[in-house]
């Protein structure tokens, strides 16, 4: 069975600083991954996927992430935050179809000035 | 492109009444649409999917219902509301294809007093 496991219910950075939300998952199939994020009173907004190809996936607002198999992982960056990017952050696998999209618990980040 | 809308965006309802809850996707055919429950600390919970017109299926029981009378309508219903209904309700669509995301509304903060 599919898992996602977040590292971390709150990340803290000082604006300018890189950010790093850690995401691990767990899948019997070759995974299909995502990363949303929710600001206060909205929905989910996607950041950014992995399919196939090219491990290092860029996405929006400057955010990027990297697949990797041997670690299991699928990593959140931004070299530089931004007071804007405090929000709750979520990944996501599947192995196939949005019915099987699994969250992780989210991580909220804080952006200090 | 394609919206998703998703009414109303807030709604303190009483212990036993009854709650109808809409969502309506724009711009694309066949969507499959989602209902889940987002309650605090607990994280994404998938409520029920449908990947056509009648066709609804249910992740967890509960007294909720879903229905979808139209291609890119989907309604989320309840006879008799309880205490424990109380969250943020969020609608979704994706493609059909496996690797499609999915794409939210800005939902529906439900206070059930």
């Amino acid at each position: 069975a599919q898992s996602v496991t977040q590292l971390g219910s709150h990340v803290s950075v000082s604006e300018g600083a890189l950010v790093l939300l850690r995401c691990n998952y767990s899948s019997s199939v070759p995974p299909y991954l995502f990363w949303y994020v929710q600001y206060p009173n909205q929905g989910l907004q996607l950041l950014l996927k992995y399919t196939t190809g090219a491990t290092l996936v860029k996405g929006i607002n400057g955010f990027e992430a990297e697949f990797k198999k041997s670690e299991t992982s699928f990593h959140l960056t931004k070299p530089s935050a931004h007071m804007s990017d405090a929000a709750e952050y979520f990944c996501a696998v599947s192995e196939g179809g949005g019915f099987k999209t699994i969250f992780g618990a989210g991580t909220r980040l804080f952006v200090k000035a | 492109s394609q919206t998703i809308h998703q009414w109303p965006a807030t709604l303190v309802q009483p212990v036993g009444s009854p709650l109808s809850l809409e969502c309506t996707v724009e711009g694309t055919s066949n969507p499959n649409l989602y209902w889940y429950r987002q309650a605090a600390g607990r994280g994404l919970q998938l409520l029920f999917y449908s990947v056509g017109i009648g066709q609804i299926s249910s992740e967890v029981p509960q007294n909720l219902s879903a229905s979808r009378p139209q291609d890119r309508q989907f309604i989320l219903s309840s006879k008799k509301l309880l205490l424990s209904d109380s969250g943020f309700y969020l609608c979704a669509w994706s493609a059909s294809s496996y690797n499609s995301p999915l794409h939210f509304g800005n939902g529906t903060r439900l206070t059930v007093t």
